[in-house]
């Protein structure tokens, strides 16, 4: 079954640094999404990636947060200078197209921000 | 405000006995709702949704407009049931489908 896979696993960085997660969604899905889940907290919404552009993203999602899917695989998630407050698990979610409201989701990336 | 509540944190119960999963939420428009699992170490995964009507290992789940509620039901739970649980809810129409709205997880235990 295909699998939406997200690099690096665990990423510990220093307050400040800049952090580029990594997700390879679905071969032939359309739509892209990030999420956040901070320790003991809810599953968040970040963003949602379509036909290159952005099309929605919350509040969480200010200008530290950037998305790129650069060479039509991968989708990144930057985060440009990194808080303690940014230390969260993040997950990359595709959706094949606009009718089936149906999210596959990655393992998850865990950022510690020291 | 869009929310989705889900009261119990944890819920704990014997191998065959009845499970309900509560699920309530606030939404002004027309929701779309859904259960995802994530089995211990394992990534977040569909359940079920409502507009499918269908059972998945079990479990059911029917959307009550009238009490805003969505719980997640199953008859005989199985050690194998033992899990989080997330309820989600997604605007029905429109481009921003996917993106979900989750309660703060339910844990099941199923003990033997």
């Amino acid at each position: 079954e295909p699998e939406v896979t997200q690099t690096p696993s665990h990423q510990v960085t220093q307050m400040g640094q800049e952090v580029i997660l990594r997700c390879v969604p679905i071969s032939n899905h359309l739509y892209f999404y990030w999420y956040r889940q901070i320790l003991g907290q809810k599953v968040e919404f970040l963003v949602s990636f379509y036909n290159n552009e952005i099309s929605e993203k919350s509040e969480i999602f200010d200008d530290q947060f950037s998305v790129e899917r650069p060479d039509g695989s991968n989708f990144t998630l930057k985060i440009r200078s990194t808080k303690l407050e940014d230390s969260a698990m993040y997950f990359c979610a595709s959706k094949q197209g606009s009718g089936a409201n149906v999210l596959t989701f990655g393992a998850g990336s865990r950022l510690t921000v020291l | 405000a869009q929310r989705v509540t889900q009261p119990e944190k944890l819920l704990s119960v014997f191998k065959g006995a009845p499970v309900e999963l509560k699920c309530n939420y606030s939404y002004s428009g027309s929701p779309e709702l859904f259960w995802y699992v994530q089995y211990s170490r394992q990534r977040l995964q569909l359940l079920l949704r409502h507009i499918s009507r269908e059972s998945i290992k079990g479990f059911t789940a029917d959307l009550n407009k009238g009490e805003t509620s969505f719980h997640l039901k199953k008859p005989f739970a199985q050690e194998e049931d033992s899990a989080m649980y997330y309820c989600a809810l997604s605007r029905f129409y429109g481009g921003s489908q996917g993106n979900l709205i989750f309660g703060k997880g339910t844990k099941l235990s199923v003990k033997p």
